[in-house]
């Protein structure tokens, strides 16, 4: 069964400082990976979409990373603000012509000033 | 240019009341999709559609109902609703599902309380 699964759960963090939000699949085979901020009570808006021969891609101070060796990928957050507490939400789409992508639960993300 | 919008924004059904959610884009998409979001839980795929005309069902499609008439319109339908179908319903669209148009744009969400 394919799986996406996300840590940390939740996060606190004070403004200015980094952060790395990880996340695990088990999604076969592999089309892409998405990370999504879902700020409170609006809907999910795309931050990144990697494919397989990606290793990096950036977004502002959001940088995603994707080792399909070992099925893992990771959202890192440069000096963050106030605006960035949010919910992050990995996603990963399996190919083959299946439509139904696979979410993980999202790690909740709180800036502290 | 609206991107996605959703009607109502919020509901408040009695079980066994039905009602229609309605989701419209403005950008030319193809893929259309309905999702629910559930605390502690994922997004979990209702419905979509692949073109005007076109539904199938995604992960979690007991209980609804869609139709997509016009490409810029998908709409969702409970036709008698259950307390277990409390939830947000968000709406989405994308281009295509293929390499570099595979982002889903989301709507605001609908916030349904089934009592």
């Amino acid at each position: 069964k394919n799986q996406v699964e996300q840590s940390p759960q939740s996060l606190i963090i004070l403004e200015g400082k980094n952060c790395t939000l990880q996340c695990n699949y088990t999604v076969s085979p592999f089309s892409n990976l998405r990370w999504y901020k879902q700020d409170t009570g609006r809907g999910p808006v795309s931050l990144t979409i990697m494919t397989f021969s990606e290793n990096t891609k950036s977004n502002g101070r959001y940088t995603a990373t994707l080792d399909a060796d070992t099925k893992q990928s990771s959202l890192h957050i440069t000096a963050s603000q106030l605006s960035d507490s949010a919910s992050y939400i990995c996603v990963v789409s399996a190919s083959g012509g299946s439509y139904i992508p696979t979410f993980g639960r999202g790690t909740s993300l709180i800036v502290h000033p | 240019n609206a991107g996605v919008t959703q009607t109502p924004k919020f509901r408040v059904l009695k079980t066994g009341q039905s009602m229609t959610l309605l989701c419209a884009q403005d950008m030319n998409h193809e893929y259309m999709y309905w999702y629910r979001q559930d605390p502690g839980m994922g997004l979990r795929l209702i419905h979509y559609s692949v073109g005007e005309g076109t539904t199938a069902k995604g992960e979690v499609p007991d209980g609804y109902n869609v139709s997509r008439l016009k490409k810029q319109n998908f709409l969702l339908g409970l036709e008698s609703a259950a307390p277990s179908q409390t939830s947000v319903y968000f709406c989405a669209s994308s281009y295509s599902i293929h390499r570099g148009q595979e982002t889903q744009y989301f709507g605001p969400g609908t916030r349904l309380l089934v009592l």
